[in-house]
């Protein structure tokens, strides 16, 4: 089945410094998403991009949706500690399918 | 709208106990899912439905986890019984035909 491998798996960065993580796939999506679980709680949708290319901004972050359909980035920009918590890419192949998600990234950030 | 919402946050149970986890959809939603979260394993979808009815339940662990949609609005999942390494957050999540899911905020179960 797909797979969705997500890097780097962990990151503890100092507030103020940029972030970037990825996902890549095996086999092609029509729609990536990304998602972020604070501590305790569920992961929440952040952001979707639905074509590829697609390059969209939500405030610090900016996602986007490569090319060969296979791939996805976020970054986020000046980090600040309310950013701590697992980032997650999740693609899907059409409507009514289902998300496949990646293994996460853990966002640490010291004040 | 309140968004997904599960019960209870958390439960502590001996081995052996019955253990029941609730989850009320958003309304309109026509996609229930039931995610098991642990640090080993990550997300791990377990079961889901598509207008009530279980579509693939091939990620339930064993016989002894079962999951009930009555009716668009309730779910629940059933670990009888329980073992400690069923200790897991587990999630509900809905959603419409597009878009993304919709999580609940969890179960944290703990099994002693």
């Amino acid at each position: 089945g797909q797979q969705l491998n997500q890097s780097p798996q962990s990151m503890f960065i100092q507030e103020g410094e940029d972030v970037s993580m990825n996902c890549t796939s095996s086999s092609i999506f029509n729609t990536w998403l990304w998602y972020k679980q604070d501590p305790g709680e569920g992961p929440v949708l952040l952001i979707a991009l639905y074509k590829a290319g697609e390059l969209t901004s939500n405030g610090r972050l900016t996602a986007q949706f490569g090319i060969t359909r296979k791939d996805s980035f976020l970054n986020i920009s000046a980090s600040i500690p309310s950013d701590v918590g697992i980032y997650f890419c999740a693609g899907q192949l059409g409507a009514g399918n289902m998300l496949t998600f990646g293994g996460g990234t853990r966002l640490m950030v010291k004040p | 709208d309140a968004g997904v919402i599960q019960s209870p946050r958390h439960e502590v149970t001996e081995m052996g106990q019955e253990v029941t986890l609730r989850c009320k959809p958003i309304s309109g939603h026509n996609s229930l899912f039931w995610y098991r979260q642990t640090m080993m394993r990550g997300l791990e979808l377990l079961i889901y439905f598509n207008n009530n009815v279980p579509i693939d339940d091939s990620g339930m662990p064993e016989d002894r986890f079962s999951a009930k949609m009555p009716n668009a609005s309730f779910s629940t999942l059933k670990i009888q019984p329980s073992e400690p390494r069923d200790s897991a957050v587990y999630f509900c999540a809905s959603s419409f035909t597009e878009g993304g899911y919709t999580f609940g905020s969890g179960t944290r179960l703990t099994v002693v």
